[in-house]
C-alpha cells in the first residue's frame, strides 16, 4: 500500500516556463513534508520542506504547497533551468508512522519519485 | 556536499556472501537512517539510529542488521546475498531523528550481487 505518491513518472518542460510536480498522500498523520531531488549516481539532495500548520512555503525559485483537505503538495519551480533536470522525489513523515514503516516519528517515506526534463 | 559519507561508492559480490556498508552522519547529527532504492522503486526506510541506540525498524529483513558506534558512525550488514538484494543503499542523518526534521543522505552505495 503505497502511501505516498507520485502518479506522473516523467514531466518535460521548456527552460523559463513553470514546473509543476505533484504528490498525494492516503495517511492524514502525516505532518511533515520534504521534496528531494536526486541526480543519477547521487544521493537525494534537499530541496524545501513543509509542516501541516503551514499550506505554503518558498525558497528562491521553489515553492510548496500543502493541501490538507486533498491530501496533496505540490512543487513549483519557476523559471525552470536546464540544470534542475533531475528525478524529484516527495516525502512524508509524521509523529508515529504506521508500524509496517518502523512504528516511529522521524523515518520518511518516499513517493518513487517524478523525473524532471528541462530542455533549452 | 551533504556532509554525509558512505564507502564503498560500488561494492560486487557473489549470492551468500556477506557485506558491510558504512555511514558517517554530518557533524552534530546523531541519527542516521538507511534506506534501499531498488530498481523501479522509491526509497524504502529500512532502520533507524540514534546515538547508538536502534529507535525504529521498517521492512528489513532479518538477514540485514545495522549498528552505530560511539563514535556515531554506522554500518548495515547484508548477510547471505541473494540477487535481489542488489540496490542502491543510502543512510542520512540528522541532529536527533525526529519528526519535522529534515534528513540529509549520503552519495550511496551501489550493491551488485551476481
Amino acid at each position: 500500500d503505497q502511501q505516498v505518491k507520485q502518479n506522473s513518472p516523467s514531466l518535460s518542460v521548456q527552460e523559463g516556463r513553470i514546473s509543476i510536480l505533484n504528490c498525494d498522500y492516503t495517511n492524514s498523520m502525516f505532518d511533515y513534508f520534504l521534496w528531494y531531488k536526486k541526480y543519477p549516481a547521487e544521493g537525494p539532495t534537499f530541496l524545501i520542506s513543509i509542516s501541516s500548520i503551514k499550506d505554503k512555503n518558498e525558497d528562491g525559485r521553489f515553492t510548496v504547497f500543502l493541501n490538507k483537505s486533498a491530501k496533496h503538495l505540490s512543487l513549483h519551480i519557476v523559471p525552470s533551468q536546464p540544470g534542475d533536470s533531475a528525478v524529484y522525489f516527495c516525502a512524508a513523515s509524521a509523529v508515529s508512522t504506521p508500524a509496517n514503516y518502523g512504528g516511529s516519528q522521524g523515518n520518511l517515506i518516499f513517493g518513487k519519485g517524478t523525473k524532471l526534463s528541462v530542455k533549452p | 556536499d551533504s556532509g554525509v559519507t558512505q564507502t564503498p561508492k560500488h561494492l560486487i559480490t557473489a549470492t551468500g556472501q556477506r557485506v558491510t556498508l558504512r555511514c558517517s552522519p554530518r557533524s552534530g547529527d546523531l541519527s542516521v537512517y538507511w534506506y534501499q532504492q531498488s530498481l523501479d522503486q522509491g526509497l524504502q526506510f529500512l532502520i533507524q539510529y540514534y546515538n547508538g541506540e536502534e529507535r525504529a525498524k521498517g521492512n528489513i529483513l532479518e538477514r540485514f542488521s545495522a549498528q552505530q558506534f560511539p563514535d556515531l558512525h554506522s554500518e548495515l550488514n547484508l548477510s547471505s546475498l541473494e540477487l535481489g538484494d542488489s540496490a542502491l543503499y543510502f543512510c542520512a542523518s540528522s541532529v536527533d531523528g525526529t519528526a519535522q526534521e529534515t534528513q540529509y543522505f549520503g552519495p550511496g552505495t551501489r550493491l551488485l550481487v551476481l
